[in-house]
């Protein structure tokens, strides 16, 4: 059973950092390409960073770039979301989703929540 | 971006009923390789988004034949020919064919 469990959530101020990570499980992650999504209290879902198999190729979203850093250890089979210089707009339900054919496989999310 | 407008925002039906929703892509979503990346995923209350179908038509594991998804190009329809309590939630589209994914913004099914 594929298994995709987000941690490192929390609430934080307005500039500082936090590091999200996603252990994934019930299916080589290696093979995989992985994605960041993330969803507004009530709002929609909101594609954020992807990272290929290998690491190879890194995508951001224009809201993103510049301040989170998207990286997997495929030893540990984890992927991670480095977050900085956080502002009130990423408060959010953050997702690690695997990507095949579209997104198939979705954690349970992670809250983030910038405030001071 | 590709931009996918999906209607309707909200849609009630009765038990029963068939229910309908449209997503429109800004774009072809036919990628090089013949392929149509196109996805509609349920979101239940409280719940993380569960994918029902993908490649436009193709049903996930599990996911009852009351689901059916068509279309082709830029138009495509999620639809439900019975409507049964467990398929509340919010409906969104994704496309994964050009990066970045994209999302609709979802449409909301209610018990009528």
């Amino acid at each position: 059973e594929v298994q995709l469990v987000e941690s490192g959530g929390g609430l934080v101020q307005p500039g500082r950092s936090l590091k999200l990570s996603c252990v994934a499980s019930g299916f080589t992650f290696s093979n995989y390409g992985m994605n960041w999504i993330r969803q507004a209290p009530g709002k929609g879902l909101e594609w954020v960073a992807y990272i290929s198999s290998g690491s190879s190729y890194i995508y951001y979203a224009e809201t993103v770039k510049g301040r989170f850093t998207i990286s997997r250890d495929n030893a540990k089979n984890t992927l991670y979301l480095q977050m900085t210089s956080l502002r009130s707009e990423d408060t959010a339900l953050y997702y690690c989703a695997r990507r095949a054919m579209g997104i198939d496989y979705w954690g349970q999310g992670v809250m983030v929540t910038v405030s001071s | 971006d590709v931009v996918m407008t999906q209607t309707p925002v909200s849609l009630s039906v009765a038990i029963g009923q068939p229910a309908s929703i449209s997503c429109k892509s800004s774009q072809s979503l036919v990628g090089t390789s013949g392929k149509t990346y196109l996805n509609w995923l349920l979101q239940r209350p409280g719940q993380s988004p569960k994918r029902l179908i993908y490649l436009v038509s193709k049903l996930d594991s599990g996911i009852p034949d009351r689901f059916s998804g068509s279309g082709s190009e830029t138009d495509f329809t999620l639809k439900i020919s019975r409507v049964e309590a467990d398929d509340l939630g919010v409906y969104y589209c994704l496309q994964g064919t050009h990066f970045p994914d994209t999302f609709g913004a979802g449409t909301k099914l209610e018990l009528k």
